[in-house]
């Protein structure tokens, strides 16, 4: 998990809240990305990034948005179109197309 | 499109004994293959990968892996398991024709090791 951080740990979301999760890496990678796992699924892609101010949707985009707007920065905001959003949330990073390297994950709870 | 498969949702192993987690995949070209650990609670830890060169991939924790092309399967092995090595392994793979990486996972295997 060194070198890259998410906050928060645990997040709890209402019904119809926006929430942003925080991923920062200091390992000077240039792409990044966003996974959600659920039980027995696997990690699916939500976003990625290869460049500052620039990204692409995943497999699973629908009800959610990034912003890239640093290198060291790739926030996810779940909004309220996610209509089942309760996932661990992972955040990734890799220096162009080598070994992607994880967060520690930020695990999400709808109320 | 590239996929992968983990056939076994868990293996039980006990501590001292080979253990081996089965992974087959499915790309248009060369692979890139990788594995990674989960503990719980946690991101994944990156333990291999294998890109090209020998068949025979060593990585963290006394982990290796080989690669077969034939069988289309990239297996991860120890040799004599731990109960620390009691976790989430989730295989993936990369194709490299893609002009990014996408890596695809498998749905995971949880091993248990017991003592």
């Amino acid at each position: 998990d060194g070198g890259i951080t998410q906050s928060p740990k645990y997040l709890f979301r209402k019904e119809g809240q926006n929430v942003t999760l925080s991923c920062e890496q200091n390992l000077n990678h240039d792409a990044m990305y966003w996974y959600r796992q659920d039980p027995g699924q696997g990690l699916r892609l939500i976003y990625y990034s290869q460049i500052v101010n620039d990204f692409q949707k995943g497999d699973i985009a629908e009800g959610y948005s990034v912003s890239r707007e640093k290198k060291e920065s790739f926030p996810l905001t779940v909004t309220s179109a996610q209509k089942n959003p309760t996932a661990f949330y992972l955040c990734a990073s890799s220096i162009a197309a080598d070994t992607q390297y994880f967060g520690p994950g930020t695990r999400l709870t709808v109320l | 499109a590239q996929s992968v498969a983990q056939p076994e949702d868990q293996v039980n192993v006990a501590e001292g004994n080979p253990l081996t987690v089965k992974c087959t995949y499915s790309v248009s070209g060369n692979p890139y293959l990788f594995w990674y650990v989960q503990y719980p609670n946690r991101g994944l830890q990156f333990l291999l990968k294998y890109i090209t060169g020998d068949n025979l991939v060593k990585g963290s924790y006394g982990f290796e892996a080989e690669f077969n092309k034939s069988q289309t399967s990239f297996h991860l092995k120890k040799p004599s398991a731990l109960v620390s090595d009691s976790a989430l392994y989730f295989c993936a793979v990369r194709d490299p024709n893609t002009g990014f990486q996408k890596l695809v996972f498998g749905t995971g295997t949880r091993l248990l090791v017991s003592p």
